[in-house]
């Protein structure tokens, strides 16, 4: 079965500090890869996804992720972070067909 | 216009009672979920339909039934609810059998006193 797991329970940061949130999965085929955010009090959005192709890929408000195969590993990293970043953010897998599978999830704090 | 809509948005509700969260997609997806994330925000998956019918049922008790009237409608009913149940709860959608991204509702939050 598939598994995700995620670095850091609680990542505390100052603004315009750089950010990177670790990622694993334990599955071995070929994988779909996502991280969303989960701003205080609303759902989860997507920030971004790996399908195929260029294993650095480029979401919104910043964030970007790269996808290393031989470490099953997809870690989400942002340069300068800002308070409004503030969230919890998952990693997820999916396998074509397959169930989607998130990770505990990371909190992250930014303070101002 | 909300994408994937769920009602409703908090319910209180006493152990023992009966309650049902409803959700609905407008994005013409095939796939519908439910999710229970807890209150360390950890997120697992309780089910899946796929065109209404069951695809996922993961170890829930039987006190949860989803009921898929059609393809963008499923609704969470539970029986007898208990403490334990109390969490958030995301109705979500994808299309082509979950090799798209997850649209997700805004979460009912379900507190059992």
């Amino acid at each position: 079965a598939q598994s995700v797991s995620q670095h850091n329970h609680h990542v505390i940061l100052s603004e315009a500090a750089s950010l990177e949130l670790g990622c694993n999965y334990s599955y071995g085929g070929t994988v779909n890869l996502f991280w969303y955010v989960q701003y205080p009090g609303q759902h989860l959005q997507l920030l971004l996804k790996y399908f195929s192709g260029d294993p650095l890929v480029k979401g919104i408000k910043g964030f970007e992720a790269e996808f290393i195969k031989s470490k099953f590993s997809f870690n989400l990293r942002k340069p300068s972070v800002q308070w409004s970043d503030t969230a919890e953010y998952f990693c997820a897998v999916n396998n074509y067909g397959q169930n989607f599978v998130f990770g505990p999830g990371t909190r992250l704090s930014v303070l101002p | 216009d909300t994408a994937v809509s769920q009602t409703p948005k908090y319910l209180v509700t006493q152990m023992g009672n009966d309650k049902s969260i409803k959700c609905e997609q407008n994005l013409g997806h095939d796939t519908m979920y439910w999710y229970k994330q807890d209150s360390k925000k950890f997120l697992k998956i309780m089910f899946s339909y796929n065109n209404k019918e069951l695809i996922i049922n993961e170890t829930v008790p039987n006190r949860f039934s989803p009921k898929s009237p059609d393809k963008a409608h499923l609704n969470l009913h539970i029986n007898s609810l208990e403490l334990g149940d109390s969490a958030v709860y995301f109705c979500a959608s994808s299309s082509r059998e979950g090799r798209e991204k997850l649209f997700f509702g805004s979460g009912t939050q379900l507190s059992v006193l």
